[in-house]
């Protein structure tokens, strides 16, 4: 089931830094992923995406890597701007209708 | 609508009392999820449409909890007899089968 984290994990980035965000998902059988922005007071919004036949997928600034075999999953954004603090999270779909979503992790910008 | 509504945004109610969260998912968009959000923590899942028909309620966390959907669109989500630990953001999100889902900003609800 989905797993809920009282602390989330924090990452802090110099503004024009690259980011990259890890998350590790549970089901080897998940065939579609959900990177999530949510900012303070807001709901989640979504980044990217990405499906389990691909390795790699880009957005404006934003990548997506995909590791099958690790059951791995990174976010990264390129040089990343104050607007870009906020909680990130990833979601799983194994083809039933329910998505997996990993705890979270909260991006600070520094200026 | 362009995107998912909910209603109200925030609403502050006493101990006890009845609560209704409404929910207007994206037109067309067959699937319909709550999903409960407390402060500084992950989605919890609560339960899922499809059409107008529950699945998954396996979310609830007691019976004082119910959601219905009527005519595949419009959702709402009662609390009964509110409790304090029942405060929460309480996230709608709605999707067209498979595909991602989009979220609703939240209805935040706090029990004094």
């Amino acid at each position: 089931g989905e797993s809920v984290g009282l602390h989330l994990p924090t990452l802090s980035v110099q503004e024009g830094d690259n980011s990259i965000i890890n998350c590790a998902y549970s089901n080897s059988a998940s065939d579609y992923f959900i990177w999530y922005k949510q900012e303070s007071g807001k709901g989640p919004q979504f980044i990217i995406d990405i499906r389990s036949n691909m390795d790699k997928r880009q957005g404006q600034r934003v990548t997506v890597l995909l590791n099958k075999t690790v059951k791995h999953l990174s976010l990264q954004i390129a040089a990343t701007q104050p607007g870009d603090s906020a909680v990130y999270f990833c979601a799983e779909f194994s083809g039933t209708y329910k998505y997996i979503f990993g705890t979270g992790t909260r991006l600070k910008v520094l200026a | 609508g362009a995107g998912v509504s909910q209603s109200p945004s925030n609403k502050v109610t006493e101990k006890g009392k009845d609560v209704e969260l409404r929910c207007d998912p994206i037109s067309g968009h067959t699937a319909l999820y709550w999903y409960r959000q407390s402060l500084g923590q992950g989605l919890e899942f609560l339960i899922y449409f499809q059409g107008n028909s529950a699945p998954d309620k396996s979310g609830l966390p007691s019976d004082r909890f119910s959601a219905e959907r009527t005519g595949g669109s419009v959702s709402t989500l009662t609390i009964q007899r509110t409790q304090q630990e029942d405060s929460a953001v309480y996230l709608c999100a709605s999707s067209l089968n498979r595909n991602t889902i989009y979220f609703g900003e939240g209805s935040w609800l706090t029990v004094v």
